[in-house]
């Protein structure tokens, strides 16, 4: 089975500094993998995907993931983080036909 | 908007109540599924349809039935649910082979007391 996972339960940064969401998985083959954001009270927003091509995916709202083969690690990035983009993250690779496996979420807190 | 509609936004059942959760997407999708997240735990997927079959059944207890009646439909039947069954349950649509990715609802906040 295919699966990530996010070492990070919680990330706590300053608005205005960069914002790391680390995310890395396990598969075999090539990997389809994702991010998506969530905010409180509300369900999973798409914000970027990797099937193939360049390494550095850009998305939704500024962030990007940089696809490491090497490391086996996607991780979502903002160069310029802020407070509205305190949330919950997921990272989630596809696991089979019609199946998507979820890490268990990184709680991103933007402090003014 | 993700195209993806739930209904209700809330729910608070008894434990011997019956009730339905219901999801509608009109993307063209062909695949709709139901997950369910608890507070401190990975999204749980429970069910998937592809074509309005049942492709996937994660061991959810029998008193969650889903429904599907078309491509664009989908339901849980709820009945005689336990407290531990309060969660946020989710409803997401695909396309085949979910490349484009999976789009989710807003979720439908579940509170049996």
């Amino acid at each position: 089975a295919q699966s990530v996972a996010q070492p990070e339960d919680q990330v706590n940064v300053a608005e205005g500094n960069p914002l790391t969401v680390k995310c890395t998985y396990s598969v075999s083959g090539n990997p389809y993998l994702f991010w998506y954001v969530q905010y409180p009270n509300r369900g999973l927003q798409f914000l970027l995907k990797y099937i193939t091509g360049d390494n550095l995916v850009k998305g939704s709202y500024g962030f990007e993931a940089e696809f490491n083969k090497s490391q086996t690690s996607f991780h979502l990035k903002k160069p310029s983080a802020l407070v509205s983009d305190s949330a919950l993250y997921f990272c989630a690779v596809r696991d089979g036909d019609y199946k998507l496996s979820f890490g268990a979420g990184t709680t991103v807190t933007v402090r003014a | 908007e993700t195209g993806v509609t739930q209904t209700p936004r809330h729910l608070v059942m008894g434990m011997t109540n019956k009730k339905s959760l219901k999801c509608e997407q009109h993307l063209g999708h062909n695949a709709m599924y139901w997950y369910k997240q608890s507070a401190k735990k990975p999204l749980e997927l429970m069910f998937v349809y592809n074509f309005k079959e049942q492709t996937e059944n994660n061991s959810v207890p029998s008193r969650f039935s889903p429904e599907c009646p078309n491509s664009s439909h989908l339901f849980l039947h709820l009945h005689t649910l336990q407290p531990e069954d309060s969660a946020l349950y989710l409803c997401a649509s695909s396309q085949e082979s979910l490349v484009p990715g999976a789009f989710f609802g807003q979720g439908t906040r579940l509170t049996v007391v």
